[in-house]
């Protein structure tokens, strides 16, 4: 049974390009979170969507959104990225509200802004 | 604001001793709290967790103390294994909400 896979697994972009991530959840998820690990920080969380709408988001510029497809998988893109943007993205699926408990992670795209 | 807070860095333990990771927290609405382990290149993985209307959850090795009133919880392994030498993140919830992670402590277990 496949976990969480993301896509990329590396990527290195130039200042204020765009970028995608993507996400496919583990079987039998339906909603998707996305989560910003900066160097030595611990997960920030970005947004979360359920049912293909954005049902929670963090402190996070608009430069950032998503979107959730029909199968459940999702994508992140990052506007005019900044070098501050650099980072582990982390993507974690579950089932129904996501209380964390039910959280499984994927093991993240590093992106790096040059 | 750092509502999720790890102090320690990092820890270095003996093989066979305990390993006591600690997690300080200030939102009183946290009702849900989860250790996450993670490896280097791997995604967090899920170790185990408490509800606040508890104090103590057991699951093997792995113990976790919860202490509502010092905002307090910690994370005890017995006995420490070279396996667990990974980053330890503290995290918590209220519930259906977004998990707030601390800075993470990493840990050694030496032979």
């Amino acid at each position: 049974d496949a976990g969480v896979t993301q896509s990329p697994t590396h990527l290195i972009k130039t200042r204020g390009q765009q970028v995608t991530l993507r996400c496919s959840p583990k079987s039998g998820h339906d909603t998707v979170s996305w989560y910003q690990q900066a160097l030595g920080q611990g997960p920030q969380f970005i947004f979360q969507y359920y049912e293909e709408e954005e049902r929670q988001r963090g402190n996070f510029p608009d430069r950032f959104s998503g979107h959730q497809f029909p199968n459940y998988s999702s994508e992140l893109n990052v506007n005019a990225l900044l070098l501050g943007d650099s980072a582990l993205y982390l993507c974690a699926s579950s089932w129904g509200q996501g209380d964390g408990y039910g959280y499984t992670f994927g093991s993240g795209t590093r992106l790096t802004v040059v | 604001d750092q509502q999720v807070k790890q102090n320690s860095p990092s820890l270095s333990v003996q093989e066979g001793r305990i390993s006591i990771l600690n997690c300080d927290y200030t939102n009183s609405m946290f009702d849900y709290f989860l250790w996450y382990k993670k490896y280097p290149a791997e995604g967090p993985t899920f170790l185990i967790s408490i509800s606040s209307i508890k104090d103590k959850n057991e699951d093997g090795r792995f113990t976790v103390f919860l202490n509502k009133s010092a905002k307090h919880l910690s994370l005890h392994i017995v006995p420490s294994q070279p396996g667990d030498s990974a980053v330890y993140f503290c995290a918590a919830s209220t519930g259906t909400d977004k998990l707030i992670f601390g800075t993470g402590t990493r840990l050694q277990v030496f032979p």
